[in-house]
Order: C-alpha cells, then structure tokens, then sequence
C-alpha cells in the first residue's frame, strides 16, 4: 500500500504564482524527500528533510515537515512554465526501502 | 558519468514471454532497486539490494526475480509476462553506507506493454 499520499492530485497555476503541494504519510518515518519527474523520463530528487527538521529551504523551493500530523508541504515560489512536472513525496521508514505517494502533477501556463 | 543506465527504452512482448530488463550504475552504489510505475498509483517498490549477492522483495514482488552479481548490474526477470505487468519501469540507486544522503538516483525508464 502506499505510504504517501499527495494532494491535490493536479494543479494548474499561471506563471510567477506559487504552487503548494502537500502530502500525508501513515507510519513514523526517519527522512521525508521530495521527487520531481518531468514528462516520459526518471524521478530527480529535489530535496530532503529529516524527521528532527521542521522546515528546509533549496532555491524556489520551501519544505515543511510536521510528524504529529504525519504531514509535508512543497511550496515552489515563482513558479515558471519549466516547473511543469509531476511532483512525489518519499519517505524513508526503514532504512532501505523508500516508498513514494501518487504524485502531483503541476501544469504552470505563460 | 553515465549515472544509471536502463535498456531496453520500449519493449512489447506477448503474453508468456520472457524476458530481462538490463539496469547498470557506474556510481558504486551499493544499493539498488527496481519501481514500477502505473497511472494513479504512484511509483511502487517490486525488489532491491543492499549489495552484491543479496537481494530482498519489496511491494509487489510477484512475477519477477533479480540477481545482483556484480555492484553496477542489477537486471529483473519476467519469467512468463502477463498484462498486469503492462507499466513503466524504474531503476533506482544510492549509496546506502557512509555518504548516504538518501538520495535516489533514477534511470530514465522502461516501457513495457505486453499484449
């Protein structure tokens, strides 16, 4: 069964807004990592944050992690036409298995 | 660097076949894993390795088998292809010991149909 599950599952957004993202997990986790694919190709990992951490910032994007309410949130700033991609969470439970949501896919016109 | 290398790209088979999807890794990354990823369903673990010589089942393990022989090669086998395994699939690796940033490093995918 999935771990992760994001939300919304689409969102569709005009260029320089910010998009936001958010997924909820079931069980305790170690880490919490954030997975861009864009269209026909692999995942590239974007960020990772730790069970301990409760916000991380990378460029345009800001993550924050609350474990009490097993909840992560991506918010992409400024977000351009080439930010179009879908978007998975991952969490890190046991040490070798990573288990990712369903995605959002996130459809961002000039 | 090639990173993580999957072939072949597309394949079509029929219902019985065989056959082997090839995934290598020039990173030295003692683990890798193989996802499957189907529409609303996310990216789902089916097998990976913590290194050479062993391997462990992960989500949805039936219908395929690896083997880990080397540390850059990790191939899954359909032994006798049916259409539920109609999907795309993923090769993953990362260092799992010292370094381990928990980053997954993704090869770019294989397209399976079987009919």
């Amino acid at each position: 069964s999935q771990q992760g599950e994001e939300d919304p599952q689409a969102l569709s957004i005009q260029e320089g807004e910010n998009a936001t993202m958010n997924c909820s997990y079931k069980t305790s986790i170690n880490n919490l990592q954030w997975y861009r694919q864009n269209s026909g190709r692999g995942l590239v990992h974007l960020i990772l944050i730790r069970s301990n951490e409760r916000e991380k910032h990378s460029g345009r994007l800001r993550v924050t992690l609350d474990t009490s309410k097993k909840s992560s949130s991506l918010l992409i700033t400024a977000s351009r036409a080439a930010d179009t991609a879908s978007y998975f969470c991952a969490t890190d439970g046991t040490a070798s298995k990573l288990t990712f949501g369903t995605g959002t896919r996130l459809q961002v016109t000039l | 660097n090639a990173g993580v290398t999957q072939t072949p790209k597309f394949q079509v088979l029929k219902t019985g076949q065989s056959m082997t999807l090839q995934c290598a890794q020039d990173m030295n990354h003692e683990y890798m894993s193989w996802y499957r990823q189907d529409p609303g369903m996310g990216l789902r673990l089916i097998h990976y390795s913590v290194g050479a010589g062993i391997t462990d089942q992960g989500e949805v393990p039936n219908g395929y088998n690896v083997s880990r022989s080397t540390t850059e090669d990790f191939p899954l086998r359909l032994l006798s292809a049916a259409p539920s395994q109609t999907s795309v699939y993923f090769c993953a690796s990362k260092i799992l010991w010292e370094g381990d940033t928990g980053e997954l490093f993704f090869g770019e995918g294989s397209r399976l149909t079987v009919l």
